[in-house]
Formats: structure tokens, sequence, C-alpha cells
């Protein structure tokens, strides 16, 4: 079975661009999550879709990110525009269902650098 | 605020003794709990989920969930030099499938 990919595993920006990340999750899986891992530290859910709706986008930084999933399997997040603070690892992961049970998948993340 | 906190290390054993991992958590509504494995520019890897209290064994992996305590433990027996890697505990509440994350703890098994 294949795990969550994603795309590009790395990517250098200089703030104030643009920068998109793609994912697609374990096939039927509902519910795909983005965190954000910055080094030293544990991942920090950005957002959560459902199907195609969003769950919970609490954390999201809605001025300068915004996350797609538009048919209910593969998402976009993108960050316009950048900031230093925005360096980190991005995270895809995904579930069969969004229940509190259901145990999370990672793909191998993008390696953000915003110089 | 939902708070995960792990003692960040770095936690040394030696090859074939027992490495003990910690984890305790605030939010008492929490009910799932997970243990994923890390290594050095890599992508959290799931090793053990609980869910009730008590323990709950894979191979060499132990997981011990206790409520009451808001505890949360991850037992390695016979560490390899293999199992050196960051561990990271989250937790998750019923119906929502959110995970917080504690920081990791650096263990470092010694040939």
């Amino acid at each position: 079975e294949a795990g969550v990919a994603q795309s590009p595993r790395y990517k250098i920006i200089e703030k104030r661009q643009s920068v998109a990340f793609w994912c697609n999750p374990i096939s039927g899986h509902a519910t795909l999550y983005w965190y954000q891992q910055i080094l030293g530290q544990g991942p920090k859910l950005l957002i959560q879709f459902q199907n195609n709706g969003v769950v919970d986008d609490s954390q999201l930084p809605k001025d300068r990110f915004s996350a797609e999933r538009l048919k209910g399997v593969d998402s976009t997040l993108k960050i316009q525009p950048a900031k230093l603070e925005d360096s980190a690892v991005y995270l895809c992961a995904s579930s069969l269902s969004a229940g509190g049970l259901s145990e999370q998948f990672f793909g191998p993340g993008t390696r953000l650098t915003v110089l | 605020q939902k708070e995960v906190e792990q003692n960040s290390g770095p936690l040394s054993v030696p090859e074939g003794a027992i490495a003990s991992l910690n984890c305790t958590y605030s939010d008492r509504g929490s009910q799932s709990f997970f243990w994923y494995r890390q290594y050095s520019g890599k992508s959290p890897e799931l090793i053990m989920s609980i869910y009730s209290n008590g323990d709950k064994e894979d191979g060499r992996f132990t997981a011990q969930l206790n409520k009451a305590s808001q505890y949360v433990s991850l037992l390695i027996r016979d560490s390899q030099p293999s199992d050196s890697a960051t561990y990271l505990c989250a937790v998750s509440q019923t119906g929502a499938n959110n995970l917080f994350f504690g920081t990791g703890t650096r263990l470092t098994v010694i040939p």
C-alpha cells in the first residue's frame, strides 16, 4: 500500500515570495491533515479536512496561509507571502476517518527555508 | 490550552537495556494516545497507539496508560542502536482527531 506522498521535498524561497505544497493521502483515507514542525518542536496542526470540507483550521494563519482539498483526495497548502518564521517542515498526514481512534500516517514532509 | 509534556532528553541507554520514555498531558478529555518515532531528517512514524488504561505490548515496545494520573509511557526492551531517534508523544480527544504533540524525547542507544 502506497503511503502519503508529498512534493516538493525541499524548497528555498526569499521572504515575501509565495510557495505551494502538494499532498496525496493514502488511498481511501477520508481525513487529511497539514502540520507544521519547527526544528526542535513537535508537529503542530494547521488544518484538518474531512473529504473536501474543513474540520479544523483554528491554528492556520489565515492572513498568509491557505489550503484546499477540492476533490476530496489530494490537497495543496499555500503560503503567500512567506515570512522568515515560516521556515519549517510541512507534514501532511492522513487517516481513515476523523474519529479520535483513527491512526494518522505521515508523509515525508516538505522542508521549507525562507531567506 | 492542551499541553503534552515530555522530557526532551537526551536519554542515553546502553544496548540491550530498557529505555523508558514518559509523557504527561493536561487535558482530562484526552482519549487516544500515540507514540511516534522520528529519525533525524525524517517524518514521524507511528509505533504504538493506546486507548484504555493499562499496558499494551507490541514486540519490544510496551505502552502504558494511566488516565487518572494523566500519564502515558513507552518502554523499549532490549534497546538497539537503531532505536536511536526522537520519540514523540501525541494525544487526541474523542470525536476529534486533532493530535497534540509533545516536543519529543531524544533517545540514544549506545553500542
